[in-house]
């Protein structure tokens, strides 16, 4: 099963929105509802902000949401914070596999 | 709030298995709907999936290190464990154990970085 692929980084001004690709395939993505995204700053455990493509957890800012089409899910961070940069990486259900993370990709703030 | 503290060696030689322990605090191993998994994080690459064992007992793994990979409950302790038989040095890693609910992972383990030497 091959990794999701997300952009390497992307970056943003405070106050800004930026959104983070996840694409994957119709075995993963395609098919299957249970798309998570988690956050993780340098030296610190994984933080689920996504479950269910767009469901957040209790406590999760409303500022971070989750959508998905055909084989590709989005994370969108939006009015930008300096806590926001760090790393943050999706995850699918794959069915067989049968979880499958993405790449991962770095935000920076400018 | 449940609450994941990992435990294991952090070196290792080739061949060696390698073992590592996950004690789960703030809540039940056995409180249903969860799935207690291995995910590691190799240098360069993304994360990987290893497996999840259920509060039962029963086990599913990544079909690339299915015969060499256990997981166990010790539900008296409320620890779950993972080992990992005839490593190599591509399974040097940060390796995490979490616990999965509704698909996603919820909870984490502060991540045991394992060096497997020659």
């Amino acid at each position: 099963q091959s990794a999701l692929t997300q952009p390497a980084s992307v970056s943003g001004s405070p106050g800004q929105s930026v959104t983070i690709s996840c694409t994957g395939t119709s075995s993963d993505i395609g098919t299957y509802k249970l798309v998570s995204w988690y956050q993780q700053h340098p030296g610190k455990a994984p933080k689920l902000l996504i479950y269910g493509v767009s469901q957040r957890p209790s406590g999760v800012s409303d500022r971070f949401s989750g959508s998905k089409s055909g084989n590709t899910a989005s994370l969108t961070i939006s009015g930008l914070q300096a806590e926001d940069e760090a790393d943050y990486f999706c995850c699918s259900f794959a069915g067989s596999s049968p979880y499958v993370f993405g790449t991962g990709t770095k935000v920076t703030v400018l | 709030q449940v609450h994941l503290q990992m435990s294991g060696p952090g070196l290792l030689k080739a061949s060696q298995t390698l073992s590592l322990t996950c004690t789960v605090s703030g809540g039940s191993l056995t409180s249903g709907s969860h799935y207690w998994s291995w995910i590691r994080h190799r240098p360069g690459k993304g994360l990987e999936w290893l497996g999840y064992i259920s509060e039962t007992g029963g086990s599913y793994f990544n079909p690339s290190l299915r015969s060499r990979l256990s997981l166990s409950l010790v539900t008296s302790e409320n620890q779950f464990s993972l080992s990992l038989r005839s490593v190599t040095a591509a399974d040097s890693a940060l390796y995490y154990c979490a616990r999965e609910w509704e698909g996603a992972y919820d909870s984490w383990g502060q991540g045991v970085l394992v060096t497997v030497s020659s």
